[in-house]
């Protein structure tokens, strides 16, 4: 079955802290790693991964996958007090096309 | 980017009644539609798959009967709560997934979610 496991489950930090929010999985035949950002609504995107070692970043937030380690982290640098929000990570395989999800850290930054 | 909306985005409604969620897929084409469930401070739940003009995949322990599935067209996922029970209250979200050629077809674009509450 597969599996995917994120750490912390929690994180508080203050404003202008950089934190590194974990993704493992085990997955049958992997395709790629997702990574969602979950406010008060729905899900919304921020990185696809699906090579090793290539880093993806979008302003603050950066990601970057390890195949081989079957890992992915997430970064935030210099956190806002908007970026407090449930971040989720999801693997999709090669066959078919549905999402597993982890559990979410929930991510708190204090002013 | 792709825009996926879901209504109602908030549902009252009285035990053993039945509730219908839209999902629709705005300025693309879905040919893959995802029903997801979430609990409190819970990640989100597949329920079930739906692929235009096809009877939709459910997972394990969704019950088909209970929450029917319907993806009548390309832009167009329904999904109903039939007879619904307080335990049926959750977060019901749906996503969509591209068609070849518009954005990556490995991305989902989420609605809005639906909160249901079965009183």
């Amino acid at each position: 079955e597969d599996k995917v496991v994120q750490s912390p489950l929690s994180l508080v930090v203050h404003e202008g802290d950089t934190v590194t929010l974990n993704c493992s999985y085990e997955v049958t035949n992997f395709r790629s790693l997702l990574w969602y950002k979950q406010e008060k609504k729905a899900p919304t995107f921020l990185f696809m991964l699906t090579s090793s070692g290539i880093e993806k970043k979008s302003g603050r937030l950066s990601s970057i996958l390890d195949k081989k380690e079957l890992f992915s982290i997430l970064n935030i640098t210099a956190t806002q007090t908007g970026d407090s929000a449930v971040y989720l990570c999801a693997v999709k395989e090669t066959s078919g096309s549905r999402l597993t999800f982890g559990e979410g850290t929930q991510l708190t930054v204090n002013p | 980017g792709a825009v996926v909306s879901q209504h109602p985005s908030w549902v009252i409604c009285k035990s053993g009644t039945s509730v219908k969620i839209e999902c629709r897929s705005l300025d693309f084409q879905a040919t893959t539609m995802f029903w997801y469930r979430q609990f409190p401070k819970q990640s989100l739940m597949l329920m079930a798959t739906s692929n235009e003009g096809s009877k939709a995949t459910y997972e394990q322990g969704v019950e088909k009967d209970k929450f029917l599935i319907n993806h009548a067209s390309l832009t167009l996922s329904t999904l109903t709560v039939t007879s619904a029970h307080p335990e049926d209250s959750s977060f019901y979200i749906c996503s969509a997934r591209a068609v070849e050629g518009r954005g990556s077809t490995d991305t989902q674009y989420f609605g809005p979610g639906t909160r249901l509450t079965v009183l």
